[in-house]
């Protein structure tokens, strides 16, 4: 199975100021007959399923706020959030799709300072 | 609009079998490589991927549950459905089911339901 790691745990960010999170997966999940990236992160707030956000390590899902980001390839990826609204607050998840078992992160939780 | 929707016991004993089935709408297995899978969360923890089913009947399962789970279709009824056998207190989790089209990653979740492993 690839393992997917995610750094930190959790992650204290006042109102306006930019979070980041990493994700860092055992192997590759570049696939190179395409050069995609099979990467996405979910966001989860309490008592609701995961809602996706970012496909492909860098597309953002319509409907999402920019202030949404994705980056990286290969085995390390980056979720940032540019300005943390209040509306942020969740746990976030980075997941791989690139081979069966689809494998998840262990979650980040994100909080306001 | 795309939906779906888990269905299930509440409540199973240790060393029953549990059946949960996704009902969902909005979709069919009849379009090319779309999937439904199942995806299960232990209250405070990560996600675990459980299954997943495919429009050309194609099954694949986490290899460390694999002996335990069987997921099923129903096109005619757009469902889905999956059967875990000697259910254990650890496996107490909310149960979701998601869809996934192609190689896409799972875009449409339901809700969710609670299973609680308790004698």
């Amino acid at each position: 199975d690839i393992v997917m790691t995610q750094s930190p745990d959790s992650l204290a960010v006042s109102l306006g100021e930019r979070a980041t999170i990493n994700c860092k997966s055992s192997q590759s999940v570049l696939y190179s007959s395409n050069n995609k990236n099979y990467l996405a992160w979910f966001q989860q707030k309490p008592g609701q399923p995961p809602n996706l956000l970012i496909s492909w390590a860098s597309t953002r899902e319509s409907g999402v706020p920019d202030r949404f980001s994705g980056s990286g390839s290969g085995t390390d990826f980056t979720l940032t959030i540019s300005s943390l609204q209040a509306e942020d607050l969740a746990v976030y998840y980075c997941q791989q799709y690139y081979t069966d078992p689809w494998t998840f992160g262990q979650g980040t939780k994100v909080e306001i300072k | 609009q795309i939906t779906l929707k888990e269905s299930g016991p509440p409540l199973v004993k240790p060393t029953q079998t549990l059946t949960l089935t996704c009902t969902f709408s909005g979709f069919s297995f009849s379009a090319s490589r779309v999937g439904v899978g199942w995806i299960r969360q232990p209250p405070g923890k990560a996600l675990e991927w459980l299954a997943v089913i495919y429009s050309n009947d194609d099954e694949r399962y986490s290899p460390s549950l694999k002996s335990r789970l069987t997921i099923t279709k129903d096109s005619s009824k757009n469902q889905v459905v999956l059967t875990m056998t000697n259910m254990d207190p650890v496996d107490t989790a909310t149960y979701y089911c998601a869809r996934r089209r192609g190689n896409d990653p799972p875009d449409s979740w339901g809700q969710g339901t609670l299973v609680t492993v308790s004698s």
